[in-house]
């Protein structure tokens, strides 16, 4: 499969805290994105990191990539309880350049 | 539109009948995609409209599974002989060429259940 894993798949902390998700994935990559997803319906684009950056910053979002290790972080701090949804990365294949690949998700839960 | 647009937002049908699911995509985006989410699962990659170009179909899990893009807009998922394994939520999305940066917009999904 050329699908990413992202990891933990669940994740529970308190408001306030930070929250970091990782993803690792299979392919030489273009960009990768972070996407966020509510109750199981569309994904909202939260974030690209191209191949040859290895920080972004986005508000409260910090990402980072390693392509030498194929792994990308999300960093969330100062969670919220709207921060409570599924995140899954996605990567673009830099060989097909065709389809994005999506990772498995982990699924988020901020407690009030 | 603004957004991506799928229709119908939910489909109930019975297993062997066959199902048809609509995505309008933002205008002027050239590629789109399928997707396919079983409960608590990832997105399954299903088939890649880019343009004018071949449809990359290798996602499509069986010959139940079709899919076209009429004029390079509207994109139709038809699902024949539906079976119970094909409930799930499918997920459209357009961009523009991934090799522009483009990032994927997605529509809200038609949740599918077969009983």
């Amino acid at each position: 499969s050329q699908q990413g894993e992202e990891d933990p798949q669940a994740l529970s902390i308190q408001e306030g805290e930070n929250a970091t998700m990782n993803c690792s994935y299979k392919t030489s990559i273009n960009n990768l994105q972070w996407y966020r997803q509510n109750s199981g319906r569309g994904l909202v684009h939260l974030i690209l990191i191209r191949s040859n950056e290895r920080e972004k910053h986005s508000g409260r979002l910090r990402v980072t990539l390693d392509t030498s290790k194929k792994s990308s972080s999300l960093l969330i701090t100062a969670s919220r309880a709207a921060d409570t949804a599924s995140y899954f990365c996605a990567t673009a294949d830099s060989n097909t350049g065709n389809q994005f690949y999506f990772g498995t998700g982990t699924s988020l839960t901020v407690i009030p | 539109g603004a957004g991506v647009s799928q229709s119908p937002s939910n489909k109930v049908t019975e297993k062997g009948k066959d199902v048809e699911l609509r995505c309008d995509p933002i205008s002027g985006h050239t590629a789109l995609y399928w997707y396919r989410q079983s409960l608590g699962q990832g997105l399954e990659f299903l088939i890649y409209f880019q343009g004018n170009s071949a449809p990359d179909k290798s996602g499509l899990p069986s010959d139940r599974f079709s899919a076209e893009r009429t004029g390079g807009s509207v994109s139709t998922l038809t699902i024949q002989r539906t079976q119970q394994e094909d409930s799930a939520v499918y997920l459209c999305a357009s961009s523009l060429p991934l090799r522009d940066r483009g990032r994927a917009f997605f529509g809200q999904g038609t949740r599918l259940t077969v009983v």
